[in-house]
């Protein structure tokens, strides 16, 4: 069955910590996203990419990094530098005829 | 710029009937609308291309003025299923990178 997957669900991150949050596709897309959603809140961009090998920055990319090295798999880092990075991340892929959601994953900072 | 949805939230009976709107400042491409249950990844409903189109299924439908550069979406004779929370994600080119809207939370009762 195609579709994304998002690993972890949850993930607790300790202040001054890296975390990598997944996002696998077996759509065959070339486009995807990332997005946060914070509560009672619309979602917005990170990064995104349209091909292998090539990000774009989106609304709020500071401190977050993404890589696109192979087709399938677009991971989202979360570093130190990000100082709220407490949301609900979304992945997402595109080919034309609106996104797919993964089904997310939840980040608290403890 | 992030578009603007209204209203912000709606409470229905059963079988009553919906419109949100939603706006942007910028020359739009294209309109695509989302519900997203509680906890949930968003769900795609529809896509509209730049042209002044309308579409739908069963029963939920939305149009598109290009020229006003806002969109709305017709939610008619509401069931329990419709409750969660609408997105409009707006684009000002092909490239298929959307800004999304702060969302319409919509509670249908029985």
């Amino acid at each position: 069955d195609g579709g994304i997957t998002q690993s972890p669900k949850y993930l607790f991150r300790k202040e001054g910590q890296n975390v990598t949050l997944s996002c696998e596709q077996n759509l065959n897309h070339d486009a995807m996203y990332w997005y946060r959603q914070d509560p009672g809140q619309g979602l917005r961009l990170i990064y995104y990419s349209q091909i292998v090998n090539d990000f774009q920055k989106g609304d709020i990319a500071e401190g977050y990094s993404v890589s696109r090295e192979k087709k399938e798999s677009f991971p989202l880092t979360v570093t130190s530098a990000q100082k709220n990075p407490t949301a609900f991340y979304l992945c997402a892929t595109e080919v034309g005829y609106g996104y797919t959601f993964g089904s997310g994953t939840r980040l608290t900072v403890v | 710029q992030q578009p603007v949805q209204s209203p912000q939230a709606v409470i229905l009976r059963e079988g009553e009937d919906a419109v949100i709107n939603c706006s942007s400042s910028k020359a739009l491409y294209s309109v695509h609308w989302y519900r997203q249950k509680h906890g949930e990844a968003p769900i795609f409903l529809m896509i509209l291309l730049k042209g002044g189109e309308q579409k739908g299924h069963d029963k939920i439908s939305a149009s598109f003025n290009e020229k006003k550069q806002q969109s709305s979406l017709y939610l008619t004779a509401s069931q329990l299923s419709y409750s969660g929370t609408y997105f409009c994600g707006m684009s000002s080119s092909n490239t298929g990178k959307l800004i999304f809207g702060q969302g319409t939370t919509l509670q249908v009762k029985p």
